[in-house]
């Protein structure tokens, strides 16, 4: 069946710090490929996505490219915040459209 | 305005007792779900509703019953709470259920069974 799966957290970086969280997955088909984040005691919240082969997802600062060839969608950002601390989740709708299978979330923190 | 929000945001009960948790949607989607995130903040989905239609229905004990009475709405309603129940509970809603669409989420309700 379809899975995704996440690098190990918590990631403790210090304020603008490169940041990469990897993520690969395994799917039939063509899926869609997401990242969310929960900040605490929120709700998920669309960072970026990517619908086909190549694509590129960018917001806000972030950013996270669809490669088939290596089965990834790796999440960067150039210079990290303190306000960027947070859960980030990789996810994918596969050939069951609308069914959002997560990895396991990847905490993120962010000192000064 | 609030795109999908959910009620209560807090519920604590105890073991036996049944419950409901509301969510409602005013961004016009055809589309609803509703996820479980455990104490490890794992996501897995429960059940999606196309135009009050059922479409998912993943493994999940038929103590927990969904009711939508218009698209706009989903409800969970569970019977018999065991303490393994506890989790946050998150609603969401997609334009339709392709593979492209983007779900929005709700702020999740918080359930403990006590």
């Amino acid at each position: 069946g379809n899975s995704v799966t996440q690098m190990e957290g918590p990631v403790t970086l210090s304020e603008e710090a490169f940041l990469t969280i990897n993520c690969t997955y395994t799917a039939t088909g063509y899926p869609s490929l997401f990242w969310y984040v929960q900040y605490p005691g929120e709700g998920l919240q669309l960072l970026l996505k990517a619908t086909k082969a190549d694509d590129k997802g960018s917001n806000k600062g972030f950013e996270a490219t669809y490669r088939k060839e290596t089965t990834s969608f790796h999440l960067e950002k150039g210079s990290v915040q303190v306000s960027d601390s947070a859960v980030y989740f990789c996810a994918l709708v596969g050939n069951q459209g609308g069914k959002l299978i997560f990895g396991q979330g990847t905490e993120l923190s962010v000192k000064p | 305005d609030t795109a999908v929000s959910q009620t209560p945001k807090y519920l604590v009960t105890q073991m036996g007792n049944d419950k409901s948790i509301k969510c409602e949607q005013n961004l016009g989607h055809d589309t609803m779900y509703w996820y479980k995130q455990d104490s490890k903040k794992f996501l897995k989905i429960m059940f999606s509703y196309n135009n009050k239609e059922l479409i998912i229905n993943e493994t999940v004990p038929n103590r927990f019953s969904p009711k939508s009475p218009d698209k706009a709405h989903l409800n969970l309603h569970i019977n018999s709470l065991e303490l393994g129940d506890s989790a946050v509970y998150f609603c969401a809603s997609s334009q339709g259920g392709r593979t492209t669409d983007t779900q929005y989420f709700g702020p999740g309700t918080r359930l403990t069974v006590l």
